[in-house]
Parts: structure tokens; C-alpha cells; sequence
């Protein structure tokens, strides 16, 4: 069974504060999918970024950067020097290769960023 | 313009009604996915669709039913609605079916918040 574990529910920084947000993840398989969505207040859920489970180069997009590291199963996600308009609740998910492609996510982080 | 479009974005309804969410999608992919959001947050999948396979979570009762009249939508139909099953409920949709690569990334609509009274 696979499983993905957010172990901060809540989160809370000062504006231009790094934060980094963690997430574990379960699965037998040997070749599996990662991801980060972000849920701002408004509610549509973004993709923000997928991983396969070859590639454990971490990625760094603008003041997003990630870091897989398969040794420890975790998947972590920091943002750089926050902003306000990153406050949402942000979701890590897994999915399996050729099973549907269902996505199972973990409970997610909510981030506030306040001025 | 709009990737994953839902409607209604709201749904007020009585228990035992029977309701349904409609779903497009113009990217053209072909997979569709319906995913259940609770009231803590957690999200969970539902159905897997595409128009070779149709993969359902054990978990989801058989009030709940997908249709799809082509490979553009897929509605989520829902019997004799249940206190419980008050949540917003998110189509997405990808390239593929699983099978590797950049394309089973999926794309969310915005989600419908469904309210049984």
C-alpha cells in the first residue's frame, strides 16, 4: 500500500522567511511518481511539480526548490525568501506507474505567510 | 481559457436526491480522474478513467458512478445523496494513463463544493 505522510499541518512564517515543507512517502514499487500541488485560499488545486523515481536531481524553479532523496523516502519542498501570496495549503502526492494513475496524497501543510 | 472546467461550482442539495457534476476538459487528454475533498482537507481519489479502462476505489460507495460521453467529459453522477457525502469534489485530467513519462502529470478543475442538507 502506499502512503504519503505530511508531518506539519500548519505552518507559520514572517514575510522573506525560507520555509521548508516536509513530506514521506510508502511504496513497494520501484518506479513511482511524485508531486506538489498548492491549494491557495481561493481553492483550485496547482501543480507545481512531478518527479519519477529515477531521477533524484534536486530542482529548483525561481524561489521554489525541492529535494528527493530516495535514501529517506522524502520528497521536501522549500520556498525562498516567502511572499504572502504563497500562503495555501500545499499537497504532496504519489502515484504508481501503470496502476490508473491515482494519486494518493498526503494530508498536506497549510503555509501562512504574514506581512 | 479554462483547462478542467466544473459545474456547478456550488450545489446545495436534500438527502436522497440525486445530483450530477459535469467535467471538460480541452487540453485533450485521455484520462480523467474524480477526487473527493473532506472537510479536514484530505483528498482521495475516486475513479480512474479513460476509454479503455475505468478503475474505481474500493472505498467509493456505487452511489457514486462516472459517465463519460466522449472523451472530453466525465460527470460524476451520485444517488440518494448522504449527509456524508457533503465535500468538494475536483476533476483532473492527464496525457496518459500511467504508463511513465511527463504525461500522466494531472491537471485540476476547480472543484465543485457539494452541500447535502
Amino acid at each position: 500500500a502506499q502512503k504519503v505522510t505530511q508531518a506539519q499541518t500548519e505552518i507559520s512564517v514572517v514575510e522573506k522567511e525560507d520555509v521548508t515543507l516536509d513530506c514521506v512517502y510508502e511504496t513497494r514499487d520501484t518506479t513511482y511518481y511524485l508531486f506538489w500541488y498548492k491549494q491557495p485560499p481561493s481553492g483550485e488545486l496547482v501543480f507545481l511539480i512531478r518527479r519519477n523515481s529515477f531521477d533524484e536531481q534536486n530542482e529548483i524553479s525561481g524561489r521554489y526548490s525541492w529535494n528527493f532523496q530516495k535514501s529517506t523516502s522524502s520528497f521536501n519542498f522549500t520556498i525562498t525568501a516567502s511572499q504572502v501570496v504563497d500562503s495555501a495549503v500545499y499537497f504532496c502526492a504519489l502515484s504508481r506507474d501503470n496502476a490508473g494513475n491515482m494519486l494518493t496524497f498526503g494530508g498536506g501543510t497549510r503555509l501562512m505567510v504574514k506581512p | 481559457d479554462t483547462a478542467v472546467s466544473q459545474t456547478p461550482k456550488y450545489l446545495v442539495t436534500q438527502m436522497g436526491n440525486d445530483k450530477s457534476i459535469k467535467c471538460e476538459q480541452n487540453l485533450g487528454h485521455d484520462t480523467m480522474y474524480w477526487y473527493k475533498q473532506d472537510s479536514k482537507k484530505f483528498l482521495k481519489i475516486m475513479f480512474s478513467y479513460n476509454n479503455k479502462e475505468l478503475i474505481i476505489n474500493e472505498t467509493v460507495p456505487n452511489r457514486f458512478s462516472p459517465k463519460s460521453p466522449d472523451k472530453a467529459h466525465l460527470n460524476l453522477h451520485i444517488n440518494s445523496l448522504e449527509l456524508g457525502d457533503s465535500a468538494v469534489y475536483f476533476c483532473a485530467s492527464s496525457q496518459d494513463f500511467g504508463s511513465g513519462g511527463s504525461l500522466n502529470t494531472q491537471y485540476f478543475g476547480p472543484g465543485t463544493r457539494l452541500t447535502v442538507l
